[in-house]
């Protein structure tokens, strides 16, 4: 079966960096995504992760430790507009290659 | 319409009713998904759409029944739901399912049974 966890909640200060940990166990790891979801809105994509290492994208950066199970995605220069659910999920080949989301991070930014 | 799309956004519905839930993709992929989003639960995958052919069904009641006459369109019909039904129901599509492919959602649909 397949395993995700982040943080429920958290709160971070506009200007700032925040980082905001996923850790999994999978049989079939296949990828890792990062997905934004504000309040009553569809999921966007942030960022994708296959091989270790860090990727980044703007002001959003993802990391990933395939040895460790660890995926981790920074947020810089913190704005108000970044109050948001944060979802990692993991693509698990055993798992006909679907998705697996962990629950979520909500994020809040105050000023 | 860029995206995907789905109607309605919000549906209420008595446990008796008959509805269905509408998703169109205007990306070309060619494979796509419902999910139900519950509170401070992760997104679970109900039903995989590839070519219009199903290629999963996550252990969902047969009161979900999904179609798909082509590929930019996926329905959800509903009968007889009950109330720990209503959630957030969402679409996506990706250009297959076999791949690292990016899904793409859409807004959902809000379903409140009564």
């Amino acid at each position: 079966g397949q395993n995700i966890d982040q943080p429920t909640e958290m709160t971070a200060t506009e200007g700032a960096i925040v980082q905001i940990n996923c850790t999994y166990q999978t049989s079939g790891f296949n990828g890792l995504f990062w997905y934004q979801q504000h309040a009553g809105e569809a999921p966007t994509f942030l960022s994708y992760n296959v091989l270790d290492g860090l990727e980044e994208k703007g002001r959003f950066s993802s990391f990933l430790s395939r040895s460790k199970g660890y995926s981790y995605l920074l947020l810089k220069e913190l704005q108000m507009k970044d109050s948001a659910s944060y979802l990692c999920a993991v693509r698990d080949q055993t798992g006909a290659n679907n998705l697996f989301f962990g629950t979520g991070t909500r994020l809040t930014v105050i000023p | 319409e860029t995206g995907v799309t789905q109607t309605p956004r919000h549906l209420v519905m008595g446990m008796t009713n008959k509805k269905s839930l509408k998703c169109e993709q205007h990306l070309g992929h060619n494979a796509m998904y419902w999910y139900k989003q519950s509170a401070k639960k992760p997104l679970e995958l109900m039903f995989v759409y590839n070519f219009k052919e199903q290629t999963e069904n996550n252990s969902v009641p047969s009161r979900f029944s999904p179609e798909c006459p082509n590929s930019s369109h996926l329905f959800l019909h509903l009968h007889t739901l009950q109330p720990e039904d209503s959630a957030l129901y969402l679409c996506a599509s990706s250009q297959t399912p076999l791949t690292s492919d990016t899904q793409y959602f859409g807004p959902g649909t809000r379903l409140t049974v009564l």
